[in-house]
């Protein structure tokens, strides 16, 4: 059992390049979420999805677009990287009101 | 504005002695707070939770406490072991937050000394 598997687990960009960055679970947990944490900001809400065809803004949407095909996958696109999206982002899932279930996350740094 | 805030970034307590977490919050329509534990290069994992009408839960070493009047909340760690030397980030969430989502705060790092 996996449960939430991202990837890759590094990556560099240049400046005005995309990427998308995989999320997959298998517990068949029906909300899924992006974060991205920086020094002294804590977790940040990108983007959420509680179903396969909805997905919803979170705090700092700007810069990520985010699609929800099936109950199992939530790919994250950065569609032009800039320098303030070198973070470390982190896929979240949960089912109903349980706490949320984080992978290990994704290390971005963008020159 | 950050709504929840944890003022210290680090903390250093001897094993075997309390340690205690504070994390304070601004919006009162947050009504049920949880604590998250992180270790470097892992994602964070759940600890301990508590839900406004109660002001304290207890998980075996872990104790939060919560005071709605101060809108402070705690995490208490007796006795303290090496193996929780990890981040710590408190969370809530509300009926006015979108779709319950929660808000981190900026965490604390705590080093238990063997």
């Amino acid at each position: 059992n996996a449960g939430v598997t991202q990837t890759p687990k590094f990556q560099v960009l240049k400046t005005g390049q995309s990427m998308t960055l995989q999320c997959a679970q298998d517990m068949n947990h029906e909300y899924m979420s992006w974060y991205r944490q920086d020094p002294g900001m804590g977790l940040r809400l990108i983007h959420y999805s509680v179903g396969a065809g909805i997905t919803d803004q979170g705090e700092v949407p700007n810069g990520y677009n985010v699609s929800r095909s099936t109950t199992e996958d939530f790919p994250l696109r950065l569609l032009s990287a800039a320098p303030s999206q070198t973070s470390v982002y982190f896929c979240a899932t949960r089912a109903g009101a349980s706490p949320l279930h984080f992978g290990n996350g994704t290390r971005l740094t963008v020159t | 504005d950050q709504q929840v805030k944890q003022n210290s970034p680090s903390l250093s307590v001897q094993e075997g002695r309390i340690s205690i977490l504070n994390c304070d919050y601004t919006n009162s329509m947050f009504d049920y707070f949880l604590w998250y534990k992180k270790y470097p290069a892992e994602g964070p994992t759940f600890l301990i939770s508590i839900s406004s009408i109660k002001d304290k839960n207890e998980d075996g070493r872990f104790t939060v406490f919560l005071n709605k009047s101060a809108k402070h909340l705690s995490l208490h760690i007796v006795p303290s072991q090496p193996g929780d030397s990890a981040v710590y980030f408190c969370a809530a969430k509300g009926m006015d937050t979108g779709r319950r989502a929660l808000t981190f705060g900026s965490g604390t790092r705590l080093q238990v000394q063997p």
